[in-house]
């Protein structure tokens, strides 16, 4: 089945600098990988997602990119900013419905 | 659109009680998910169902964990016989369509702790 494998496990960045997270995944049938933010003892809430038909998407600060052939997805947050302090993950979608999620990476913004 | 509520948000059970969780979907979602999430860690999946079904519960433990999605009324997860490690947020996640398709939707969680 699918695997989804997520790294750093955390990340430091100063302010207002970038922010990489990258996620390899096995199952190449997998076609849709959204990424997920969750603030400390919130929900998660969806960023971004792309699907395995597109390379790159963008939405202000955030983009993902996708790697069809390696198998791997990257999110990137630029200007980074205190607010985007939280746990990020990421998920790949095979071809059946459920989503096989990444550990998870816990991003700290220093001011 | 109220979003996915899960009630009670917060449940405090002595081992050995049952806990009962619930999940109203979004208005016009059918198909339903149930995670866990342990402090610190990713969410686990549990079960998927819809509406009078449960289409995956392969996530689930075998014993004193069940769940139903009735035609009228919410979801429920509920655990028997309540042990210490059962103590986690439990998340409820919704979507219109199976999950392959768009995003699922989450609620606020309810958190269980098992003294």
């Amino acid at each position: 089945g699918e695997n989804v494998e997520q790294h750093p496990s955390t990340l430091s960045v100063q302010e207002g600098d970038s922010a990489v997270i990258k996620c390899t995944y096995s199952d190449s049938a997998s076609n849709y990988f959204p990424w997920y933010k969750q603030e400390l003892g919130k929900r998660p809430q969806l960023i971004i997602d792309i699907r395995s038909n597109v390379g790159e998407k963008k939405d202000q600060r955030i983009a993902v990119t996708l790697n069809k052939t390696a198998k791997h997805f990257s999110l990137h947050i630029t200007e980074t900013q205190p607010e985007d302090s939280a746990v990020y993950f990421c998920a790949a979608v095979p071809s059946n419905y459920q989503l096989i999620w990444g550990a998870g990476t816990k991003l700290i913004i220093k001011p | 659109n109220a979003g996915v509520m899960q009630n009670p948000r917060h449940l405090v059970r002595r081992r050995g009680q049952e806990a009962r969780l619930r999940c109203s979907p979004m208005k016009g979602h059918s198909h339903v998910y149930w995670y866990r999430q342990l402090p610190e860690e990713g969410l686990k999946f549990m079960v998927y169902l819809q509406k009078e079904n449960i289409i995956d519960e392969s996530g689930m433990p075998k014993e004193r964990f069940s769940a139903e999605f009735p035609k009228e009324g919410p979801s429920i997860l509920r655990i028997q016989q309540v042990v210490r490690g059962d103590s986690a947020a439990y998340f409820c996640a919704s979507s219109p369509t199976q999950g392959d398709t768009g995003e699922l939707f989450f609620g606020e969680g309810s958190r269980l702790t098992v003294l």
